[in-house]
């Protein structure tokens, strides 16, 4: 079956512009979570989702936002971009309640 | 967001060694999922442990939940060259997840 699926890979964008990131979970999965990856801060929990509603998040400001579709899709939006937003995004889904999160590639934002 | 403490940071091996990893926290957790991620993809599964105790073996790694549900450790036997990439741990309970900082792994020819 197919796996998680981010869309794009790669991504550049300029200072202050704003970005939205999207994650198709594997079918039939419910939950679906955000991560940061920077090589010096490491893996960073963004949020959690599941069947639309926002169950969990991690410390990060408000530019950071996500929602959840009905089709258990997921998108991830950065407002106002800074530099150090530069950084792996990626999106895990999961078939219930946290039992085994699969990952998806991520997308590498570049903000310059 | 908080991190687990993930030992050691990196490792320097030859092939054909074994490889020792663990993660451990001060707080208990409900459930320990061990991943491998190479560069530019994200983790892979390679164990999940959900019971303190657990010991579960995946081919030619091993993993356990500690007993006291502060930690875990994943061993490796027998390294081959595509055993090389970032190890993390992840982990949750009380409605808190957690990573550990990665264990970076490198097989010298």
């Amino acid at each position: 079956k197919a796996g998680v699926t981010q869309t794009p890979r790669y991504l550049i964008k300029t200072r202050g512009q704003q970005v939205t990131l999207s994650c198709s979970p594997i079918s039939g999965h419910r939950s679906v979570s955000w991560y940061q990856q920077t090589p010096g801060q490491g893996l960073q929990f963004l949020f959690e989702y599941f069947s639309e509603t926002q169950r969990n998040k991690g410390n990060f400001p408000g530019r950071f936002s996500g929602r959840q579709f009905s089709n258990s899709r997921s998108e991830m939006n950065v407002s106002t971009l800074e530099l150090g937003d530069s950084a792996l995004y990626l999106c895990a889904s999961s078939p219930r309640d946290r039992v085994g999160y699969t990952f998806g590639s991520g997308t590498r934002l570049t903000v310059v | 967001g908080q991190q687990l403490n993930q030992s050691p940071q990196s490792m320097f091996i030859q092939e054909g060694e074994d490889v020792s990893m663990n993660c451990t926290s001060s707080s208990i957790f409900n459930t320990w999922l061990w991943y491998k991620q190479d560069p530019g993809e994200g983790p892979v599964l390679l164990i999940a442990l959900y019971k303190a105790g657990e010991l579960t073996s995946n081919g030619r790694l091993t993993a356990q939940f500690g007993i006291t549900r502060k930690d875990s450790f994943l061993n490796i036997s027998a390294s081959i060259p595509s055993d090389v990439g970032i190890y993390f741990c992840l982990s949750f309970g009380n409605e808190k997840l957690t990573f550990g900082t990665g264990t970076r792994l490198t097989i010298i020819p």
